[in-house]
């Protein structure tokens, strides 16, 4: 099992729908988790951090799942801009307690 | 955007060819990090360094050697390059071991 798993997709989901990734991770002593966007042929930008009481920022939603160990990103209305890579990262949990990084969830938003 | 400068950006070279890549901060962070990013995987790290002239391995460190002599530069070193080394390498800095981590935009190598 890999420590930090992510549908590979890719989801194709109309413009104005709400789109939902999970992440599953192997380590219940994880502390930190956040999800990064990353376009195509581009380097990753932090999207948001994920905290134990979730979070939102504008149409995006994060929630931690500590006892199923996921997480999970919430996009409402989804817009033609947000069509990218999401890379769900989790840590620390490696013997160097160094961040570990899912392959990433591709989405593709369509007219 | 933070100030991380990776060079070069593109670099096509010959197996055992020695390369360099820097990566340049204007952050002052303390944690610099160098990953590699191939199709299917996710961002896997080389090394990384958590001060000047200290630094420690990550997942797929065999092949590479990192050195930081100043807060601001990180520099990644193929000794002898394989074509297995072809990737797009990524420089990160971050403030601290658990904080989220930015990046460069990024290096394509090509080994021939």
């Amino acid at each position: 099992r890999k420590e930090v798993e992510q549908d590979p997709g890719p989801f194709n989901v109309p413009e104005g729908a709400t789109v939902a990734f999970n992440c599953t991770y192997s380590n219940s002593a994880s502390q930190s988790f956040f999800w990064y966007r990353q376009d195509c042929r581009k380097e990753p930008k932090l999207l948001m951090s994920v905290y134990s009481s979730g979070n939102e920022d504008g149409r995006f939603t994060a929630q931690l799942n500590r006892a199923s160990q996921y997480i999970s990103l919430l996009i409402r209305d989804s817009k033609l801009s947000d069509s990218a890579t999401y890379l769900c990262v989790v840590g620390p949990m490696d013997s160097n307690y160094q961040l570990i990084w899912g392959a990433g969830t591709k989405l593709i938003i369509k007219p | 955007d933070a100030g991380i400068t990776q060079s070069p950006r593109h670099k096509v070279t010959e197996t055992g060819t020695p390369v360099t890549l820097r990566c340049h901060q204007t952050e002052n962070h303390r944690y610099m990090y160098w990953y590699r990013q191939d199709p299917g995987h996710g961002l896997r790290l080389i090394h990384y360094s958590y001060g000047v002239k200290d630094t420690d391995k990550g997942e797929v460190s065999d092949g590479y050697s990192v050195s930081r002599s100043k807060t601001e530069d990180f520099l990644l070193t193929l000794e002898s390059a394989t074509s297995s080394q072809t990737s797009v390498y990524f420089c990160a800095i971050s403030e601290g071991v658990e904080q989220p981590q930015h990046f460069g935009d990024g290096t394509r190598l090509s080994i021939l």
